[in-house]
Parts: C-alpha cells; structure tokens; sequence
C-alpha cells in the first residue's frame, strides 16, 4: 500500500538536543511539506521540497532543519536553537500540480 | 496574505441532527479548496477538492460546496463516528503554491 510513515510516533527530547523526524513516503510524490500543528492553532508550515536537493523555508523556520538527498525521504530536524519545540508535527507529500496533499500519522515531540 | 477562517469553533450535535461546517477564505484566486478530517492523535484525512464556485463533492453524509467566498461542509444525519476535527485549506492560483489552513472545526456527535 502506498503511503507515508513517520517515526517515531512519540519522542522525548531534553533541552539543548537536537532530535531528527523521520518522514518517508512510497507515492512517488515529488513535494513533500513539514508541518507543525498547536492546539487551537491552524497547520503551520515549517518546511517543503518540490524537488530533490532542494528545499525552503515556509512560515515558521527557525530552528528547525531539514535535508532532501532522495525523493521518498524528507527528515526534520529540530534543534535546540527552537525555543518551544513541544508539538505535533506533521509530514505530508503531493504529486506535480496536484493541491491536495496526504499526511503521515505524525509525530509527537516533548521536550523534557 | 490568504486567511482561512473555520466556524464555529466547537460543535456538538445529536446523532442524526444535520448541520454544516464553515470555511471563509480570503485569496488572491483560488487553485483549489481542500477539506480533510483529523481524527485526535493522527494526521490529517483528505476529504473533497473544490476547484470553482458552484461545485459539490460528496462522501456518505457529507457535502461539501464551494462560493467565491467560502465553503460548507454539510452533514446529514451524523453518527458519532463522524466525531473529529475538520480541517480547510486554501491554495493560491500559482502553480505549487502552498496551502493556508484554518484552525479547524471541532465536531462531537452524541448518541
């Protein structure tokens, strides 16, 4: 079945680490997007990719990195310049000119 | 800027009470309107694309339709399975523009 996986599930970090999201998805889809999502608050754009080797920032960037050296894999890594990185995080991917885009279960970091 | 805004906030019906969903938009053209449902703890579900005003999309008890300045999501005769939050989404005409989310709406069906 074709789809996207995101691990871990649930992740613990302490203050000063810097914690990698996994993101991997099996559509083929060239664009992938991070997403962070706050109680109350609407999905939040970290990051996307529409193309391998590329990749920029969307709305709420800072401390936050990511990479894009395959076409199935877009990692988020939030590192300890993000002040309250405590969320759900989400990972999504759509084909060329196609708006809708499909989510990965997500992710759900605390920071100790 | 583009601004999706979703109301109510909250809404509780009773099972089989049929009710509707908004989502005002502001955009400079509109590509495409997206609604998904989240269940708690899991990603979003993509539901219907809307692509011009006047058109409809149906899935079992839901409708959804589109204006030049909003979008319903119409629920007829809910069960409580169909509890979740609904979200909207918004993309701009140029071609693999992002979207712009609402906050959502919280729908809680009783038995």
């Amino acid at each position: 079945d074709g789809g996207i996986t995101q691990s871990p599930k649930y992740l613990f970090r302490k203050e000063g680490q810097n914690v990698t999201l996994s993101c991997e998805q099996n559509l083929n889809h060239d664009a992938m997007y991070w997403y962070r999502q706050d109680p109350g608050q609407g999905l939040r754009l970290i990051y996307y990719s529409q193309i391998v080797n590329d990749f920029q920032k969307g709305d709420i960037a800072e401390g936050y990195s990511v990479s894009r050296e395959k076409k199935e894999s877009f990692p988020l890594t939030v590192t300890s310049a993000q002040k309250n990185p405590t969320a759900f995080y989400l990972c999504a991917s759509n084909a060329p000119a196609r708006g809708e885009q499909f989510f990965g279960p997500g992710t759900r970091l605390t920071v100790l | 800027e583009d601004q999706v805004t979703q109301s109510p906030e909250a809404l509780r019906l009773q099972e089989g009470e049929s009710s509707s969903l908004n989502c005002s938009y502001t955009v400079s053209g509109l590509r495409g309107l997206f609604w998904y449902r989240q269940d708690p703890g899991k990603g979003p579900e993509f539901l219907f694309t809307l692509y011009s005003a006047g058109e409809e999309k149906e899935k079992e008890r839901l409708k959804a339709t589109l204006t030049k300045k909003e979008s319903f999501l119409h629920i007829t005769a809910p069960k409580p399975e169909d509890s979740a939050t609904y979200l909207c989404a918004v993309q701009p005409p140029e071609a693999n523009s992002k979207l712009t989310f609402g906050k959502g709406i919280t729908l809680s069906v009783r038995p």
